[in-house]
């Protein structure tokens, strides 16, 4: 089936600092992908929508400076969390579907930690 | 708009039966279902497309009614590895993005 990788699966930083997510897909291309923030005990929140060669698409609410996505190629988003801050930390997780298929296969998400 | 779920939470004896339901007030074209045990990512199980069929594999299955918008997750003679978060995630059209219900805690004790 298809695979999503997602790296680093754990990350500490201090406040102030920048922090990149790489989402890659490991056996299909993907034209979107998506990014989703996950505190405890809560739902997936979905935050953007990242388009290959192309703007990414921020929910309401998401700050497009903070939470910068690259999508450079058909199987590599990243997510880069700038001037990171405690209420940061979360669970940050991306999927993207294969082509032909409808459901999606999630990365293995990663636990950010901003102190 | 995030659909609804119901319950929030149930606790089951293996070999129960369980049923984990999901609205929404706006038209859809599909409703996802995914399991996320603790600290790992969420898993597809199934998708159901506006069109009313019922799904499933094994002794999980679904169906999605369609003139109400309002999909339901079965779970029957349940076991130990089915405990986690279910989350149904509903689209608006073809590809869409998928939004996300709060989530059903489902655990399973001997």
């Amino acid at each position: 089936g298809a695979v999503v990788s997602q790296h680093p699966s754990r990350v500490i930083c201090k406040s102030g600092t920048s922090v990149k997510i790489e989402c890659r897909s490991l056996d299909f291309q993907a034209t979107t992908m998506f990014w989703y923030r996950q505190f405890p005990k809560q739902s997936l929140m979905l935050m953007a929508t990242s388009n290959e060669g192309s703007k990414a698409t921020y929910e309401q609410g998401v700050e497009k400076d903070k939470f910068l996505i690259n999508h450079a190629s058909l199987t590599l988003s990243t997510l880069t969390v700038t001037s990171a801050h405690p209420e940061d930390s979360s669970f940050y997780i991306c999927s993207a579907r294969e082509p032909g298929q409808h459901g999606y296969t999630f990365g293995s998400g990663t636990r950010l930690t901003v102190v | 708009q995030q659909p609804v779920q119901s319950p929030q939470a149930v606790i089951l004896r293996e070999g129960e039966d369980a049923v984990i339901n999901c609205s929404s007030s706006k038209a859809l074209y599909s409703v996802h279902w995914y399991r996320q045990k603790h600290g790992e990512a969420p898993v597809f199980l199934m998708i159901l497309l506006k069109g009313g069929e019922q799904k499933g594999h094994d002794k999980i299955s679904a169906s999605f009614n369609e003139k109400k918008q309002q999909s339901s997750l079965y779970l029957t003679a349940s076991q130990l590895s089915y405990s986690g978060t279910y989350f149904c995630g509903t689209e608006m059209t073809s590809y869409d993005k998928v939004i996300f219900g709060p989530g059903t805690s489902l655990s399973v004790i001997p």
